[in-house]
């Protein structure tokens, strides 16, 4: 069975400075999809980046990119520029290629300091 | 273009009674998907609804089930309440893609199920 680590449950970060949040997973499928969810206090699950296993290039979306080390089954997310806004439990996921439920980690709280 | 909605935003129940949570897709998407979120915890898949029937379940009892309205619109129904099932309710809708398998799911804002 897939499963998903987050192995840090609260980080702290300096508003404008970068943080990195990691993620391992384990999985014996070569077709998968990862993703980092932010969901702040209104509870509404938002998608930051989503990666496709078989795209070796990082995605980034504006601040936010990843760096997918797949032999590794490592997926980071690097956030530049740190806004209070971002301030939020982000969860890294997994999605099977072959069906469509998603595998959340427990998460990380992150907290932006002024 | 209305996002996921779900109803109620709160509801207080029982233990014992049966619940009913809504989950409207954002438009154009035709699967919807389930999750409970307990406190603390990442959500876990209970199942998805495609073309008014249920495609994939996870590891939950058979006193969750679901249903899906032609117009896509989906209700979670849960049976004989017990208090491990107060949790946040989410809703996930997507669109089937070539393939048969869905995009990416977009999040509703959540039900909150306290079970007293």
């Amino acid at each position: 069975a897939q499963t998903v680590t987050q192995s840090q449950p609260e980080m702290s970060v300096q508003e404008a400075e970068t943080v990195t949040l990691s993620c391992t997973y384990d999985t014996s499928e070569s077709d998968y999809y990862l993703f980092w969810y932010k969901q702040p206090p209104s509870r509404q699950m938002i998608l930051v980046i989503r990666q496709e296993a078989y795209k070796q290039q990082n995605a980034t979306e504006n601040r936010f990119s990843v760096n997918f080390q797949k032999a590794a089954k490592s997926f980071s997310l690097k956030i530049s520029d740190s806004q209070l806004g971002d301030a939020a439990m982000y969860f890294c996921a997994y999605r099977s290629g072959v069906d469509d439920k998603i595998i959340f980690g427990k998460g990380t709280r992150l907290h932006i300091l002024p | 273009d209305a996002g996921v909605t779900q109803s109620p935003t709160h509801l207080i129940k029982t233990r014992g009674q049966q619940v009913t949570l809504r989950c409207s897709p954002k438009s154009g998407h035709d699967t919807v998907s389930w999750y409970q979120q307990a406190l603390g915890q990442g959500p876990q898949f209970i199942f998805q609804y495609y073309e008014e029937e249920e495609r994939q379940r996870g590891n939950f009892p058979d006193r969750f089930s679901g249903h899906q309205f032609p117009n896509y619109s989906s209700e979670l129904n849960v049976n004989a309440l017990l208090l491990g099932d107060s949790a946040l309710y989410l809703c996930a809708s997507s669109l089937v893609a070539s393939g048969g398998r869905v995009d990416t799911q977009y999040f509703g804002p959540g039900t909150r199920l306290t079970v007293l």
